[in-house]
């Protein structure tokens, strides 16, 4: 069966940095979105990879390694209102959207 | 402001009713979609629209009835729901036709069966 893996829920310091790992295996790949979900709030798009490699954007970026099934999410310098789930995404041969269950995360002082 | 919106934001109602979810895009997407949120949990693709016609139906009891009158309004009618049906129910377009590229989602309506 397909399957992508996150952790449930991490805790990180204003300031710091963190990495949020995710897992994957699919049927095939047409690449691996990043979401960022606020509580009571939609969705937003925060990253795509199709290619191997490190996609930086601001204080975010996203890395992928498809031989090994691997992606993650690196938040710099983190912020109170980085406080959110972060949902990894991954689109299999068929163009078919597989979901994480999604990475809680919260920012402390 | 996505350029999506559902309405309404929270629903209750009890295993006999009848309601409806609303979901409007004003982004000019050929695809919508509806998907259910429930805690700890991935998203559950529930129904697609591509250009008003429907292309996926992933094994949804019959009590959701989908509605895709025109390309900027999906409608999702609920009628006997169970009270394990409780969840964020999540709307969302996407600008082609094709399954690619990013979807914009609603803030979600949520749902509660008695």
């Amino acid at each position: 069966g397909q399957n992508i893996d996150q952790p449930t829920e991490m805790t990180a310091t204003e300031g710091a940095i963190v990495q949020i790992n995710c897992t994957y295996q699919t049927s095939g790949f047409n690449g691996l979105f990043w979401y960022q979900q606020h509580a009571g709030e939609a969705p937003t798009f925060l990253s795509y990879n199709v290619l191997d490699g490190l996609e930086e954007k601001g204080r975010f970026s996203s890395f992928l390694s498809r031989s090994k099934g691997y992606s993650y999410l690196l938040l710099k310098e983190l912020q109170m209102k980085d406080s959110a789930s972060y949902l990894c995404a991954v689109m299999d041969s068929n163009y078919q959207l597989i979901w994480g269950a999604g990475t809680k995360l919260i920012i402390k002082p | 402001e996505t350029g999506v919106t559902q309405t309404p934001r929270h629903l209750v109602m009890g295993m006999t009713n009848k309601k409806s979810l609303k979901c409007e895009q004003h982004l000019g997407h050929n695809a919508m979609y509806w998907y259910k949120q429930s805690a700890k949990k991935p998203l559950e693709l529930m129904f697609v629209y591509s250009l008003e016609e429907r292309v996926e139906n992933n094994s949804v009891p019959s009590r959701f009835s989908p509605e895709c009158p025109n390309s900027s309004h999906l409608f999702l009618h609920l009628h006997t729901l169970q009270p394990e049906d409780s969840a964020l129910y999540l709307c969302a377009s996407r600008p082609g036709a094709r399954n690619t590229g990013e979807l914009f989602f609603g803030e979600g309506s949520r749902l509660t069966v008695l």
